[in-house]
């Protein structure tokens, strides 16, 4: 099984601010990654597959990088929307999503 | 719209058996990739089960024996019969369409709680 690991576990940042999530596979995926935004009592939202394409409908302030075993979210200027947990899936044998990353106001 | 709605989450006691249904609009299940994940308290997501367009059904180790897959297609309903329940498998059991190949989970459900517990 791929184990996803995420960092950090709680990220403190300002509005406006930039945030930088980390999701780390314990062997390669290659560009088989998703990232998902979900805020308490709904569903979780896709917002980047393929490492790096983001989602119809989500911001632009929204981007992923990486490939092989270590990934990014990058959110660029901080929305009130945008606090939520982030988590990380992998698809390249079969699906394993990382512990999520809680993105809270500063 | 793509719409996917869960029910038949409740309390129910080790050993016991639960239905889920999730009733999708906007949308064939039967040509689609459909998946049921879950999420256990204070935990992060896990993958339960895959039910290809083509019928093949597929299970994570821990619900494998236990948990069954299924559609109606008359209904255009996702199904997943548990049965011997653990404490271990109260979670919110959320339905999901995957993308065309089978890779992401694309739309969500918004879920229904299943607690196991005497």
């Amino acid at each position: 099984e791929i184990v996803m690991t995420q960092s950090p576990a709680t990220l403190s940042v300002s509005p406006g601010e930039r945030a930088t999530l980390s999701c780390r596979a314990s062997q390669s995926v290659s560009s088989k990654l998703a990232w998902y935004q979900q805020k308490p009592g709904q569903a979780p939202r896709l917002l980047i597959y393929g490492a790096s394409t983001r989602a119809t409908g989500i911001p632009a302030r929204f981007s992923g990088s990486g490939s092989g075993t270590e990934f990014t979210l990058t959110i660029s200027s901080l929305q009130s929307e945008d606090f939520a947990v982030y988590s990380c899936q992998q698809y390249n044998n079969w699906y394993t999503f990382g512990q999520g990353t809680k993105l809270e106001i500063k | 719209e793509v719409q996917l709605v869960e029910t038949g989450g409740g309390l129910i006691q080790p050993g016991g058996s639960l239905r889920l249904s999730c009733t999708a609009s906007g949308f064939t299940v039967s040509s689609n990739y459909m998946s049921w994940v879950r999420q256990a308290p204070g935990k992060g997501l896990e993958w339960v089960s895959l039910l290809y367009s083509g019928g093949s059904t597929y299970y994570t180790d821990s619900v494998k024996g236990r948990f069954t897959i299924s559609r109606d297609n008359s209904k255009n309903t996702l199904y997943l019969q548990m049965n011997s329940l653990r404490a271990e498998d109260t979670a919110v059991y959320f339905c999901a369409r995957l993308n065309h190949e089978g890779d992401y989970f694309a739309y969500w459900g918004q879920g229904t709680l299943v607690t196991v517990s005497s």
